[in-house]
C-alpha cells in the first residue's frame, strides 16, 4: 500500500513532442504528489507538485494531471527539449503521517532527441 | 548558495571501515531527511528529524547506521563496518511546512563506494 508504481521505465521522444509519464498509488491517505527531475550525478530537484483537490496543475511546459478516483497521476512535458533529458521521479506523501516523508516511484529515464 | 549542502560528495572506502557524511540544510528548515538511492532506483527513506529529534527510522537503517542532528542544525550520517551493499548515493533533504504543503529540497548527494 506504500508503493508508488511508475511507468514507463524509459522513454524516447523527438524534440518538440509530448512526453508522458504515469504513476499509480494505492494508499488513499496520500495527499501530496510531487514530481522530481534528476540529472546524472545530481540530487533530485522539484519540478511541480499537486494536491488531490485539484485535477490539473500547469507550470510552463510541465503539467500534472490527477485522477483521484483512479488513483493515478501523470506528468506531461509539452514541446520536449533535449535539455529535458533526465530521470523523472513521481512521489507521494501523507500529511497526517507526521514526517511528511516521500515515497518515490522507480523513475523514468527520458531521452529527447534533437 | 542557500541550498542543501552535503559533504563529502564522493567517498571510496574499504569494507569494514567507518564513514561519516555531513548535511547542512537550508537554514530556516526545521525538518531534515536522509534518503538512499541506488543506481536505477528512486530514493528510499532512511530517517527523519524535526529540529534535533529523530522521529522516524526506516527498517533500511540497520544497527550499523546512526544519524544525529545536534542543536537542530547540521546532521551527520555514520555508517560503521561498511559492507559492499552500502554502496549508494546518500541524499540529504530539508523542508519547512507551509500551508501549501511540505516541499522537500534535496542536496547533491554523497556517493559511497565500498571496495
Amino acid at each position: 500500500q506504500q508503493q508508488v508504481k511508475q511507468s514507463p521505465q524509459s522513454l524516447i521522444v523527438q524534440k518538440g513532442g509530448i512526453s508522458i509519464i504515469n504513476c499509480a498509488y494505492e494508499n488513499t491517505a496520500f495527499d501530496y504528489f510531487p514530481w522530481y527531475q534528476q540529472f546524472p550525478g545530481k540530487g533530485p530537484a522539484l519540478l511541480i507538485a499537486i494536491r488531490p483537490d485539484v485535477s490539473e496543475k500547469k507550470e510552463g511546459r510541465f503539467t500534472i494531471s490527477f485522477n483521484k478516483s483512479a488513483k493515478q497521476f501523470s506528468l506531461h512535458i509539452m514541446d520536449s527539449q533535449p535539455g529535458d533529458s533526465a530521470t523523472y521521479f513521481c512521489a507521494a506523501s501523507m500529511g497526517n503521517s507526521g514526517t511528511y516523508k516521500y515515497i518515490f516511484g522507480t523513475g523514468t529515464r527520458l531521452k529527447v532527441l534533437a | 548558495d542557500t541550498g542543501v549542502s552535503q559533504n563529502p560528495r564522493h567517498k571510496i572506502t574499504k569494507r569494514g571501515q567507518n564513514v561519516t557524511f555531513r548535511c547542512d540544510p537550508i537554514s530556516e528548515h526545521n525538518r531534515l531527511y536522509w534518503y538512499r538511492q541506488t543506481l536505477g532506483q528512486g530514493p528510499e527513506f532512511l530517517t527523519y528529524f524535526q529540529n534535533e529529534a529523530q522521529l522516524e527510522k526506516s527498517r533500511l537503517l540497520s544497527d550499523r547506521f546512526s544519524a544525529e542532528r545536534p542543536k537542530g542544525s547540521f546532521s551527520t550520517l555514520e555508517i560503521q563496518r561498511t559492507e559492499q551493499g552500502d554502496s549508494a548515493m546518500y541524499l540529504c533533504a530539508s523542508s519547512f511546512r507551509t500551508n501549501s504543503g511540505n516541499t522537500i529540497y534535496f542536496g547533491e548527494g554523497s556517493w559511497l563506494t565500498v571496495v
